[in-house]
């Protein structure tokens, strides 16, 4: 299968510790994207890449949280000194775009995301 | 503030008929409009997409209008089976790109 691959599915950790996510987007696309998604909510867009590079990142987006994808394949988002309210489920997104910067009107194809509770 | 509302949280229909869901956007100029379906557990998976000069697309039992003057989208699943039944998310992209929260589709046999 040459989908979005998330891992792990399932993270369970206690409060103030680190986390890493990664994902690994289908090998021809440029763009990678994480968002964040709450129960009853839909993915609410956190940053997003173009091959390695970092064009965009949400201003909700808390200076604990930092996203690499350092040979523009795989990426991986890492979350400092974990809070309750970053329970959630964390998903990547991967597309083609043909332009330099800017939203993209290709779809976006998800992985199953990362289900993340903090206790 | 830029808001997108999808009609009531969940929506009960009868197999066979049309179920159409609604996406509402105040203060936002999407270029372009999607719309995506999300099973329990899983991302969301595309469906279709519709510039902002298209009126209406089809695929197969699908449907989307959008009206840039209502700034609405309306997404029609005919003949809607119990297969059908997931979350439905539109997701406007312009200066950025949001999502809906979604209306959850039940397909009642």
């Amino acid at each position: 299968d040459t989908g979005v691959s998330q891992n792990p599915r399932h993270k369970i950790t206690k409060r103030g510790q680190n986390v890493t996510f990664r994902c690994d987007p289908i090998s021809e696309h440029n763009r990678l994207y994480w968002y964040r998604q709450t129960l009853g909510q839909g993915p609410e867009f956190l940053t997003y890449f173009q091959n390695e590079a970092q064009l965009e990142k949400s201003r909700l987006l808390s200076d604990r949280f930092s996203a690499e994808r350092p040979k523009g394949s795989f990426s991986t988002l890492e979350i400092q000194r974990t809070e309750q309210g970053d329970s959630a489920m964390y998903l990547c997104a991967s597309s083609l775009s043909a332009g330099t910067g800017g939203q993209s009107n290709q779809p976006q194809h998800f992985g199953d995301g990362t289900r993340l509770s903090i206790l | 503030s830029q808001k997108i509302e999808q009609n009531s949280e969940a929506l009960n229909i009868q197999e066979g008929k049309t179920a159409t869901l609604t996406c509402n956007y105040t203060n936002y100029s999407p270029a372009y409009l999607q719309w995506y379906r999300q099973d329990p557990g899983r991302g969301p998976v595309f469906l279709l997409l519709i510039r902002e000069n298209e009126k209406e697309k089809r695929k197969e039992r699908l449907k989307v209008t959008f009206d840039t003057t209502l700034k609405q989208s309306l997404f029609h699943i005919t003949a809607s089976q119990p297969a059908d039944s997931a979350t439905y998310l539109c997701a406007l992209v312009g200066s950025d790109m949001r999502f809906g929260a979604g209306t959850r589709l039940t397909v009642k046999p």
